[in-house]
């Protein structure tokens, strides 16, 4: 089946800082986003990225769907930022609608 | 726009038991999907509903069931609780199929003793 792979596991920052979170992924895919898990264990939208660059605030995301990876970018880092960052993906056809394929999570931590 | 509630958000229940979630969708949302998280396994589809149908299963024993009402509320029961049952069950919901963002409910923490 399908590999989701984050990178890295864990990121420790200074506030104020820059950060890059990678997602590879083996296989075509229909849907990409990313997510932040709070400490409540919700999971919060940032981006629904198929393919291509957006940004929201101080997030950014790039997928790049011909070389199977997606970047999430944070700048200026804040301690709200902490948290555990999800990439998951969608694959096509029929049988795998509703089902997104998670990966391992990068756990970043954002001191003051 | 609400967004997607669960209920109850923690529950505690010992071995052999039965549970039933809940989940409410987004309004004008037909699917709903259901994942399970745990520390080792990390976050697991279960399965999807749309339109009252399940179109979709993960590979979780029968134990696990679940139905969608006409509403697009959903539950899911989980029969004969064992203890690797503990875990944190997400819902998340979206307006059709491909290519739409699925958003999630809080969450229910299952605790089993």
């Amino acid at each position: 089946g399908i590999q989701v792979e984050q990178s890295p596991p864990d990121l420790i920052l200074q506030e104020g800082a820059n950060s890059t979170l990678r997602c590879n992924f083996s296989d075509s895919v229909n849907n990409l986003q990313w997510f932040h898990q709070n400490p409540w264990g919700q999971l919060i939208n940032l981006f629904y990225i198929p393919s291509g660059t957006k940004q929201n605030g101080r997030l950014s995301a790039t997928t790049v769907a011909t070389e199977r990876y997606s970047l999430l970018y944070i700048s200026s880092s804040q301690t709200t930022d902490s948290g555990v960052y999800f990439c998951a993906v969608e694959l096509p056809g029929s049988s795998n609608t509703g089902k997104l394929i998670f990966g391992q999570g990068t756990t970043l931590q954002v001191k003051p | 726009k609400a967004g997607v509630t669960q209920t109850p958000r923690y529950l505690i229940k010992t071995r052999g038991q039965q549970v039933t979630l809940s989940c409410s969708p987004i309004s004008g949302h037909r699917s709903v999907s259901w994942y399970q998280q745990t520390p080792g396994q990390g976050l697991q589809f279960l399965f999807e509903y749309f339109s009252e149908t399940q179109r979709n299963k993960g590979n979780f024993p029968g134990r696990f069931s679940g139905r969608q009402f006409s509403n697009s509320r959903s539950e899911m029961n989980v029969s004969t609780l064992e203890l690797g049952d503990s875990a944190l069950y997400l819902c998340a919901s979206r307006r059709q199929g491909e290519g739409d963002t699925q958003y999630f409910g809080p969450g229910t923490r299952l605790t089993v003793l």
